[in-house]
């Protein structure tokens, strides 16, 4: 009964590959977020959709492409992958409305390693 | 912009130690405040939040003010377990449509029997 499941959990891939990871939650959520971790822990934001529409977009290189075919899926596509897109990335999913108290709710993370 | 500052790590405490690790934040508006925790090889777990100011959140024997004046939201916690080493993270949320949590840079808690 996992409410954020995203998949896979570990990817190694060599460099100038095209990966996806998925994402999908079954808490009825209307927004999903994409968050990097880097190799000193640091989280940060990089996409957001609320009912499949995007509506945070960080500066991240359009290499790195979300889909949402609905909203309780985000997937996340990395085209032509470079070694500093080593990372964890976890998606997450909350509701929007209801003011800054709303609960994001996260993944178990994807552990990409580019080489 | 929004920001979030706390402790430097790595802390390292001996079991039934007592724990703070302060966290303090720069907001335009009226923020939520959470603390998030990452045990080893796992992704993030809500550990508390607060919504308001003089909020107290509280959860597993971790406890943690939502302070306005001095715009903090110390983690505590009386006396730690090995169970307790992990990653804790400071964050904080405002309302509106580009809702989104705001991350401290993490605090590495190492736990010794």
């Amino acid at each position: 009964d996992t409410a954020v499941s995203q998949t896979p959990k570990y990817l190694v891939t060599q460099m100038g590959n095209d990966k996806s990871i998925k994402c999908e939650q079954n808490l009825g959520h209307d927004t999903m977020y994409w968050y990097k971790q880097d190799s000193k822990k640091f989280l940060k934001i990089m996409f957001s959709y609320n009912n499949k529409e995007l509506i945070i977009n960080e500066t991240v290189p359009n290499r790195f492409s979300p889909k949402s075919p609905d909203k309780a899926h985000l997937n996340l596509h990395i085209n032509s992958l470079e070694l500093g897109d080593s990372a964890v990335y976890f998606c997450a999913s909350s509701h929007l409305v209801g003011g800054s108290g709303n609960t994001i709710y996260f993944g178990e993370g994807s552990w990409l390693t580019v080489v | 912009g929004n920001s979030v500052t706390q402790m430097e790590g790595p802390v390292t405490l001996s079991e039934e130690a007592f724990l703070t690790i302060n966290c303090t934040y720069t907001a335009t508006g009226y923020p939520s405040l959470f603390w998030y925790v990452q045990y080893p090889g796992e992704g993030l777990q809500l550990l508390l939040k607060a919504t308001k100011a003089d909020d107290k959140g509280s959860n597993k024997g971790f406890e943690a003010t939502y302070r306005k004046e001095t715009t903090s939201f110390h983690l505590e916690k009386g006396s730690v377990q090995v169970s307790d080493s992990a990653v804790y993270f400071c964050a904080l949320s405002e309302g509106g449509s580009n809702y989104k949590l705001t991350f401290g840079k993490g605090t590495l808690l190492t736990v010794n029997p």
